[in-house]
């Protein structure tokens, strides 16, 4: 069974930086792209960033390029989104998706704040 | 950037009832195509890809058509779980992936 579990979200204040994590289970996490995407309360969703299997390719959302990094250690099945730079815009549930276009697997988000 | 728009924003319907849903893009995205359904608490779940191929364990009463740039979500026969809200997404322009800005399916 396919499992995301994110973490590292919070309350930070404007400029500051958090990194998130998604710990991914049930498939072989090495082989596939994986995604970031978040919503903003009472709002729609928006693709953050993807990265492919080796790491090598990413690409990002225009509003967080410069301040956001997607990493991943596939020796952990771990992936990553390095938040710097925080504006109050990027409040938001931030949801670990599989895949890399369409996502049929999501974990249950993780909730950051930016706010002073 | 392709933008998604997405009619009507509520729509209000009864159990049993057919739903149709549309989705406009403003330029076109072949058949690269998906619709995700979502309810309050939960992470969105993928119903289709590729503007009408089901995804695992999607019921049959859930069909997808279109290409180019019009494209419907259509739920035959409304059951009580399926009143929630539905985003289509497009994937055929790289960067970024966009999303329809979501039709709430109410009961009325």
């Amino acid at each position: 069974e396919v499992q995301l579990v994110e973490s590292g979200g919070g309350l930070v204040q404007p400029g500051g930086s958090l990194r998130l994590s998604c710990a991914a289970s049930g498939f072989t996490f090495s082989t596939y792209w994986m995604s970031w995407v978040r919503q903003a309360p009472g709002k729609g969703l928006e693709w953050v960033a993807n990265i492919n299997p080796a790491g090598s390719d990413k690409y990002y959302l225009d509003s967080v390029k410069g301040r956001f990094t997607i990493s991943r250690d596939n020796t952990k099945n771990s992936l990553y989104l390095q938040m710097n730079s925080l504006r109050t815009e990027d409040t938001a549930v931030y949801y670990c998706a599989k895949d890399g276009r369409t996502w049929p697997f999501w974990g249950q988000g993780t909730l950051v704040t930016v706010s002073s | 950037e392709i933008v998604m728009t997405q009619s009507p924003a509520t729509l209000s319907m009864s159990p049993g009832e057919r739903a149709t849903l549309s989705c406009r893009a403003s330029q076109s995205v072949s058949n690269n195509l998906a619709w995700y359904q979502q309810k309050p608490g939960q992470a969105p779940r993928l119903l289709i890809s590729g503007a009408s191929t089901r995804a695992t364990g999607i019921p049959a009463r859930f069909s997808g058509s279109g290409s180019g740039t019009e494209f419907t979500l259509t739920i035959s026969s409304l059951q009580s779980e399926d009143f929630a809200v539905y985003y289509c997404q497009q994937y055929d322009n790289w960067s970024p992936f966009t999303f329809g800005p979501g039709t709430k399916v109410v009961v009325k």
